[in-house]
C-alpha cells in the first residue's frame, strides 16, 4: 500500500535560516504532489503543488523540489521568520486518484 | 469567493451517544467533498469523500458514516461513540475534475472529544 513519510516530527532553526523538510513516499508514482500548513487547533492551508514532470516549484520564499526517481520531495523556507512556525503536510493523490493521502506533518519551530 | 463552515467547533460527547457534525459550502457548485480526523500524534486520515449528493465513499472501515443530502452540505454521524472516536475533525472540499488535482480547501474543524 502508499506510504507517506515526512521523517522529523519537530525541526527547530533559527530565524533567517533556511528550513528544509523532507517527504518520502514508497509503492506509488504520483502524478503531483502537494503541500499545505497546519497552525494548531485551525485547518490546513494550502501551499505549492508541484507535478511528476516538474522538478523544482517556488513561490515567494517556499521552494519544492520533486524528485521521481528518489521519491522524495524537499520543502525549502529561505529566510525563515518566526511566523513561518507551523505544521507543514505533504500530501499526494491515493492510487484511484479519488483523494489525498496525507503525511503526519513536520512541526517547524523558528526562533527569534 | 468559497467560504466553508463546520459545526460545531468543540463537542464534549459520552461513550455511547450518537454524533452529528455538519460541513456546508457556499460560493461553489458541485464540489467534491471529504471529511478528516486527526488525532493527536497521528497524521490527516481521510474517512469520507462525496463527488455528488448521495454518493459516499469509505475510506476506513468504522462505526461513523457520512450523507451529503445537498449539493454543499456534507454530515458525518454515529450511531454510538467510542474513546477511540476522539480527534480533531476537518471537512474539505475541491473542484471537481478527473481526479484530486485540485488544491483541497479546509473548514475550521470540529475538536471531538469523547469521555
Amino acid at each position: 500500500s502508499q506510504k507517506i513519510e515526512q521523517n522529523s516530527e519537530a525541526l527547530n532553526i533559527q530565524e533567517g535560516k533556511t528550513a528544509t523538510l523532507t517527504c518520502n513516499y514508497t509503492n506509488y508514482s504520483p502524478a503531483y504532489l502537494q503541500w499545505y500548513r497546519q497552525d494548531p487547533g485551525r485547518g490546513p492551508v494550502f501551499l505549492l503543488l508541484i507535478r511528476e514532470n516538474e522538478k523544482e516549484k517556488r513561490k515567494e520564499r517556499l521552494k519544492v523540489t520533486f524528485d521521481t526517481t528518489l521519491k522524495q520531495s524537499l520543502f525549502h523556507i529561505t529566510a525563515s521568520q518566526p511566523a513561518d512556525s507551523a505544521t507543514y503536510l505533504c500530501a499526494l493523490e491515493n492510487q484511484a486518484g479519488t483523494a489525498l493521502i496525507f503525511g503526519k506533518g513536520t512541526t517547524l519551530s523558528v526562533s527569534s | 469567493s468559497q467560504t466553508i463552515h463546520q459545526w460545531p467547533a468543540t463537542l464534549v460527547q459520552p461513550v455511547g451517544s450518537p454524533l452529528s457534525l455538519e460541513c456546508t459550502v457556499e460560493g461553489t457548485s458541485n464540489p467534491n467533498l471529504y471529511w478528516y480526523r486527526q488525532a493527536a500524534g497521528r497524521g490527516l486520515q481521510l474517512l469520507f469523500y462525496s463527488v455528488g449528493i448521495g454518493q459516499i465513499s469509505s475510506e476506513v472501515p468504522q462505526n461513523l458514516s457520512a450523507s451529503r443530502p445537498q449539493d454543499r452540505q456534507f454530515i458525518l454521524s454515529s450511531k454510538k461513540l467510542l474513546l477511540s472516536d476522539s480527534g480533531f475533525y476537518l471537512c474539505a472540499w475541491s473542484v471537481p475534475s478527473s481526479g484530486s488535482y485540485n488544491e483541497q480547501f479546509f473548514g475550521p474543524g470540529t475538536r471531538l472529544t469523547v469521555l
